[in-house]
């Protein structure tokens, strides 16, 4: 079984639909990321959470809100789906007690809005 | 602003030939480096890390190279190989206690029998 589990795979969906991406993890780590990636621009960061009841903006979270509902579950939430949120999301997580943590990667939720 | 950026987004090889893949860093503080090898279909992986206090890093195949003075890190891929083939990022981490890794656009390696 995957350490961080990523549910939907795919999803198609409406303009104007509201969306969530679901993200959850066995690898015991208190920090966890969204990040969306879009050909040639790499993967950016949407939002980051370092614990429980802790949630930080990232590069781009306009459109985005997260939501950490345990130390393992974290989901990302399209209020208002739009085209150009079309990408591949991927879910991370590291751990604080290790030094320049290398982070463990989701498989991705492949999202398309039409 | 800061930034990493890599200098060639698709990079094709022959089998058997080495690779080198760029990346360019702007934040002097960062004081760690991870390449991340992702393959179709799949999250990116950690596939080597470097230290800011170090030059050079090996492994089995491959090197990092890392020069602060010029804000540059390479990834060599000696004798490539099909399984090479992937987009490789590099991530910088920053120092400030908050280790948020930060992505690169990410390089597309392309080996060819």
């Amino acid at each position: 079984d995957a350490d961080v589990t990523q549910t939907p795979r795919n999803r198609i969906t409406k303009t104007g639909k509201r969306i969530m991406l679901e993200c959850s993890q066995t690898k015991g780590h208190d920090r966890m990321y969204w990040y969306r990636q879009d050909p040639g621009l790499g993967l950016r960061l949407i939002y980051y959470s370092f614990d429980v009841k802790d949630i930080n903006k990232g590069e781009i979270s306009d459109g985005y809100s997260v939501s950490r509902q345990a130390q393992a579950k974290f989901s990302l939430s399209l209020e208002s789906a739009i085209p150009n949120q079309t990408a591949l999301y991927f879910c991370a997580t590291s751990d604080s007690r290790v030094v320049g943590g290398e982070a463990f990667f989701g498989q991705g939720t492949r999202l398309t809005v039409v | 602003g800061e930034s990493v950026g890599l200098h060639l987004p698709t990079l094709s090889v022959q089998e058997g030939d080495n690779s080198i893949i760029n990346c360019a860093y702007s934040n002097s503080a960062s004081d760690y480096f991870i390449w991340y090898k992702q393959e179709s279909g799949k999250g990116p992986q950690f596939f080597i890390d470097i230290r800011s206090n170090m030059d050079k890093r090996q492994g089995q195949r491959v090197t990092v190279l890392l020069n602060k003075t010029v804000k540059h890190l390479s990834l060599q891929i000696a004798a490539t190989q099909p399984g090479d083939s992937a987009v490789y990022f590099c991530a910088e981490i920053r120092s400030g206690g908050s280790y948020i890794p930060t992505f690169g656009r990410g390089t597309s390696l392309i080996v060819h029998p």
